[in-house]
């Protein structure tokens, strides 16, 4: 079975710092892939990033980027020059990278705060 | 605007009563999920279609839950005899399922209460 795990309920953070989020996962599945997504306080939960199991360099979208330690099972989100707007819950989530990848596993997330 | 719609975003009901959700997905993704999210918990699995096929439901999804995507496109979300436990944002997602990968879009969600 997937299990994804975030340790970090709350984070608060200085504006225009850098920001790791922690997420480690746990999966047997020999091909998968790891997400992140932010809900703010509306509820919309919108797609920031994503990672391959088998990709061979981290995944960046702008701000962001996924630090991937595959040996390790993490994929922690990096978000640098952090704003005001990036306060939000953030979710980690896995899928199982094959024909029959249906559902996405999320962990318990991490609220973010960013201070001004 | 081409994103997920889910209409309504709010619904109240008395417990006892019956309520359908409806999702609109991206046009033209095959995929179409339905995910429940309790407060300060990540989204939960409920159910998912393949054009109108419905592939997989949680054992979440309680026989007072039904899931309908008749034609393909918009899907809907029947709670028959709501309880006060069903109380929760109701998130709809859809997909491309291209090769290799499955980012799955959300919707505003609806967020349901029951009295």
């Amino acid at each position: 079975a997937q299990k994804i795990t975030q340790t970090q309920p709350g984070m608060f953070v200085q504006e225009k710092e850098a920001v790791t989020l922690d997420c480690t996962y746990d999966t047997s599945d020999p091909s998968y892939g790891l997400f992140w997504y932010k809900q703010p306080s509306s509820g919309e939960m919108i797609f920031l990033i994503y990672q391959g199991s088998y990709d061979q360099q981290n995944a960046t979208e702008g701000r962001y980027s996924l630090n991937f330690q595959k040996a390790r099972k993490s994929a922690n989100l990096v978000i640098s020059a952090s704003q005001l707007g990036d306060s939000a819950m953030y979710f980690c989530a896995m899928t199982r990278e094959d024909s029959s990848a249906s559902k996405i596993i999320f962990g318990s997330g991490t609220r973010l705060s960013i201070r001004p | 605007d081409t994103g997920v719609s889910q209409n309504p975003r709010h619904k109240i009901t008395k417990r006892g009563q019956n309520v359908t959700f409806r999702c609109d997905p991206i046009s033209e993704h095959n995929r179409l999920y339905w995910y429940r999210q309790t407060l300060g918990q990540g989204p939960e699995f409920l159910t998912y279609f393949q054009n109108e096929a419905q592939l997989e439901k949680s054992r979440l999804l309680s026989d007072r839950f039904s899931a309908e995507r008749p034609k393909g496109s918009f899907s809907t979300l029947e709670i028959q005899r709501t309880e006060q436990g069903d109380s929760a944002m109701y998130l709809c997602a859809s997909s491309p399922r291209l090769a290799g990968t499955d980012t799955q879009y959300f919707g505003p969600g609806t967020r349901l209460t029951v009295l």
